[in-house]
């Protein structure tokens, strides 16, 4: 079946420091990958859609300058969360579409926890 | 604003009941319903999606237009299938287009 990976799958900095999630889709080529945010015990919410050669679609309230995010290739897209703060921390997702493929359907990432100190 | 809703966060039963996790969503197109499972220390992973209308690992659901429900079934529950349970709405197919999550259930099969 088709993987996807994130990288890394936890990281802690300090407040004000920049941290970079990669997420890569191991077996096919996504040209949607989704990033999501997961606070304890609640949903994922949809922070952006991230289309491979093109800017990234940001969801309600969701800061485009905070969370950067760039699809360079069909298998790479990256979230990089600028000047980390405190309420920042979080449990980040993401995942990549497989259209064409026998199911079409969203592949998740197993997450990177973030933590900011 | 498409909205799925989970009304219950936590439902127990033991192994061999019935089992059914409730879903309701608002959407006012025609939306395609999901059910994802989330295994302890695992991924998030597919279970079954409406228009494939399939059984998997013995669960079935059915989408409800009237009702606005995508409930999620299962006859005879065993203790693997504990796990988070996310029902989730895409207002057109699965793979590229955004999802939204209701808040889940954390079913529990005791022995």
């Amino acid at each position: 079946g088709a993987v996807v990976s994130q990288h890394p799958s936890r990281v802690i900095c300090k407040s004000g420091t920049s941290v970079k999630i990669e997420c890569r889709s191991l077996d096919f080529q996504a040209t949607t990958m989704f990033w999501y945010r997961q606070f304890p015990k609640q949903s994922l919410m949809l922070m952006a859609t991230s289309n491979e050669g093109s800017k990234a679609t940001y969801e309600q309230g969701v800061e485009k300058d905070k969370f950067l995010i760039n699809h360079a290739s069909l298998t790479l897209s990256t979230l990089t969360v600028t000047s980390a703060h405190p309420e920042d921390s979080s449990f980040y997702i993401c995942s990549a579409g497989t259209s064409g493929v026998s199911t079409d359907t969203q592949y998740f990432g197993p997450g990177t926890r973030l933590t900011v100190l | 604003a498409q909205r799925v809703t989970q009304p219950e966060k936590l439902l127990s039963v033991f192994k061999g009941a019935p089992v059914e996790l409730k879903c309701n969503y608002s959407y006012s197109g025609s939306p395609e319903l999901f059910w994802y499972v989330q295994y302890s220390r695992q991924r998030l992973q597919l279970l079954l999606r409406h228009i494939s209308r399939e059984s998997i690992k013995g669960f079935t659901a059915d989408l409800n237009k009237g009702e606005t429900s995508f409930h999620l079934k299962k006859p005879f529950a065993q203790e693997e299938d504990s796990a988070m349970y996310y029902c989730a709405l895409s207002p057109s197919g699965g793979s590229n287009y955004k999802l939204t999550f209701g808040k889940g259930t954390l079913l529990t099969v005791n022995p």
